[in-house]
């Protein structure tokens, strides 16, 4: 079936290096992605979005590109800092407005 | 904005009794509310869909006699694990949808969650 994956599990990078994250979709009809954040113990948060017409988005300290031609998906973060460090999750908004999740990668920032 | 509450944080009982979890939208009217589950180390599993005034989708494999979902108005949804059994334990976490909300009206805000542990 259609799925939302990632390629790596964990990622430790330096404090203050960037860090890539990535995703790889498989609904070509996803129209809409986005990437969350989750802490220890707390709910996802909303970090940054981004719809199928458009190839990068930025926010603060973080990007999200868009490859729809492979089907790839990646949020990068600039200067990672400790509080950076948390599992980060892809989804995936199908056409039937429904989230897929990826499994989520760790990012672990070392001092 | 798109602050989503939950109620309790965390909850202990013992088997076979009743536990109640609430999911408020505190800033915005939420029309769509989502229930997952998550197990450690494992990302979010959707349990039910509901929107305001109607009955909750249920995924497969969903129990919705267990898992009643209650979404009676456009800020509050509830959750409420009945004759809960220790492997019910898990972290529940809202998500609410709110279709006002200009340039993000497919977007799920999610809850802080709800750690459950039944005896």
């Amino acid at each position: 079936g259609e799925s939302v994956g990632l390629h790596l599990p964990t990622l430790s990078v330096q404090e203050g290096d960037n860090s890539i994250i990535n995703c790889a979709y498989s609904n070509s009809a996803s129209d809409y992605f986005i990437w969350y954040k989750q802490e220890s113990g707390k709910g996802p948060q909303f970090i940054i979005d981004i719809r199928s017409n458009m190839d990068k988005r930025q926010g603060q300290r973080v990007t999200v590109l868009l490859n729809k031609t492979v089907k790839h998906l990646s949020l990068q973060i600039a200067a990672t800092q400790p509080g950076d460090s948390a599992v980060y999750f892809c989804a995936e908004n199908n056409a039937g407005n429904m989230l897929t999740f990826g499994g989520g990668t760790r990012l672990m920032v070392k001092p | 904005g798109a602050v989503v509450s939950q109620h309790p944080s965390r909850v202990i009982c013992k088997s076979g009794t009743s536990v109640k979890i609430e999911c408020r939208s505190l800033d915005f009217q939420a029309t769509t509310m989502f229930w997952y589950r998550q197990f450690p180390k494992k990302s979010l599993m959707l349990m039910a869909t509901s929107n305001e005034g109607s009955k909750a989708t249920y995924e497969q494999g969903v129990e919705k006699d267990k898992f009643l979902i209650n979404h009676a108005s456009l800020t509050l949804s509830t959750l409420t694990v009945t004759s809960a059994h220790p492997e019910d334990s898990s972290f529940y976490i809202c998500s609410a949808r709110g279709e006002w909300l200009a340039g993000h009206t497919d977007t799920q805000y999610f809850g802080p969650g709800t750690r459950l542990t039944v005896l």
